[in-house]
């Protein structure tokens, strides 16, 4: 069974680079046809795409966080990462790493467990 | 186009049909999936592409597409299907995800 799970700080200053990496296990990383990705929620609020990757390295990113996002992949430890800079309170959100299917709707059919980042000072 | 409009909520009676809608422009060339969403929980698919749905997910669930217009069926509402509820779907350029802001159903 394939599963995931986020890790990183759980607190990060204003102006500061989030960090968030993503542990695949059950599965390889490399496997086609699937892009990895981040997906956010603020408190009480929806879902927000932040970003994905291919194995092969291959990004697409959210347009009004492109400036401010990367993400990367490790297929030798099997694991994907955030990083999203400068944050600000309005980046307070748990967040999640998912499995899209690569084909049709792109659905996530895997999702971790999410990791609430706050940003505050 | 880059929005995806649902139905902030919809309330179903226990063992009535129940149909929440998505709206949007990219849903003309592509799918939808949709997600359920518990208090505390990720998000799960329930449903998706042209009539998929995932190993596990109970065949009340049924999902539909009709040019600019998702929608999923929930047919014999149960209590466990109260839930946040949201598709998704890439916008026009097919390059970017983007997800609708989400239907809260209440089950009477």
């Amino acid at each position: 069974q394939l599963q995931l799970q986020e890790s990183g700080p759980g607190l990060v200053k204003p102006s500061e680079t989030l960090s968030l990496s993503c542990t695949v296990s059950g599965g390889s990383i490399s496997t086609t046809p699937y892009y990895w990705g981040w997906i956010r929620q603020s408190p009480g609020k929806g879902l927000e795409w932040i970003g994905s990757i291919h194995y092969s390295g291959r990004t697409y990113y959210n347009p009004s966080l492109e400036s401010r996002v990367t993400v990367s992949v490790d297929t030798s430890m099997n694991q994907f990462s955030l990083k999203l800079r400068s944050v600000t309170a309005a980046d307070t959100a748990v967040y999640y790493c998912a499995r899209a299917y690569a084909s049709g709707s792109y659905p996530f059919d895997y999702w971790g467990q999410g990791t609430l980042v706050t940003v505050s000072s | 186009s880059s929005e995806l409009t649902q139905e902030p909520a919809v309330s179903v009676a226990l063992g009535q049909t129940v149909t929440i809608t998505c709206q949007g422009d990219s849903l003309i060339v592509h799918y939808a999936s949709w997600y359920q969403q518990k208090p505390g929980q990720a998000p799960l698919l329930v449903f998706y592409g042209k009539n998929s749905r995932p190993s596990g997910i109970p065949d009340r669930f049924s999902g539909s597409n009709s040019r600019g217009t998702a929608s999923l069926t929930i047919t014999g509402a149960q209590a466990q299907d109260e839930a946040d509820y949201f598709c998704n779907s890439r916008d026009s350029s097919g390059d970017h995800v983007i997800f609708g802001g989400g239907t809260r159903l209440t089950v009477l």
